[in-house]
């Protein structure tokens, strides 16, 4: 079935030290892709919405400046977290559709901790 | 924006009983999914229904789809250990894709 891949799984960085999420999409081509937040014990919260070649559409609340999203080729999606602080450390989740009705597929998240 | 509710919230049953959760919204979607995710790891699809009134089953696992497309529910037949985890429910409606996901249920099944 369809996978993608997220990198890194889990990365530590310094408060003020950005930090960028990579989702690629494998034997598919995604031309959107779906990045979440979820806090511990809680569920996915949708932050952005990215499509590629155009503007990434950000949900009400979500610091576009601070959460950057480049959705450069139809295979990779990156977000990048600048000027980080302990505040953002959380598990971000990436996702590509598959089709109208079909499941969606995730990467298997990053656990960002800032310190 | 539309939203899902799910409940329970929590649930903790010693193996062997059975259990159901529900997902319920105020809108129409066009599909649901019904996803399962463990602990640092990303969701991972269990079923995805279309049709009103539609029920699969996996295993042990029958999911159900309102007759109006507003709810859906999932039950587990003698849950087992191996069934804990966290239970999400998204919907899609049309406009963009976009999965709106419900609150989660955590599961929990005691040998």
């Amino acid at each position: 079935g369809a996978v993608v891949s997220q990198h890194p799984s889990r990365v530590i960085c310094k408060s003020g030290t950005s930090v960028k999420i990579e989702c690629r999409s494998l034997d598919f081509q995604a031309t959107t892709m779906f990045w979440y937040r979820q806090f511990p014990k809680k569920s996915l919260m949708l932050m952005a919405t990215s499509n590629e070649g155009s503007k990434a559409t950000y949900e009400q609340g979500v610091e576009k400046d601070k959460f950057l999203i480049n959705h450069a080729s139809l295979t990779l999606s990156t977000l990048t977290v600048t000027s980080a602080h302990p505040e953002d450390s959380s598990f971000y989740i990436c996702s590509a559709p598959e089709g109208a009705n079909y499941g969606y597929t995730f990467g298997s998240g990053t656990r960002l901790t800032v310190v | 924006t539309q939203l899902l509710e799910q409940s329970p919230q929590f649930l903790s049953i010693q193996e062997g009983e059975n259990l159901t959760v529900y997902c319920n919204s105020s809108s129409v979607f066009s599909s649901l999914q019904w996803y399962r995710q463990e602990p640092g790891e990303g969701p991972v699809l269990l079923v995805t229904v279309v049709t009103g009134g539609e029920v699969k089953k996996l295993k042990r696992l029958t999911f159900q789809f309102g007759d109006a497309r507003k709810d859906s529910s999932l039950h587990i037949t003698a849950a087992q250990p191996g069934d804990t985890g966290l239970y999400l429910c998204a919907g899609v409606w049309n406009a963009g894709n976009m999965l709106t996901f419900g609150g989660g249920t955590r599961l929990m099944v005691k040998p």
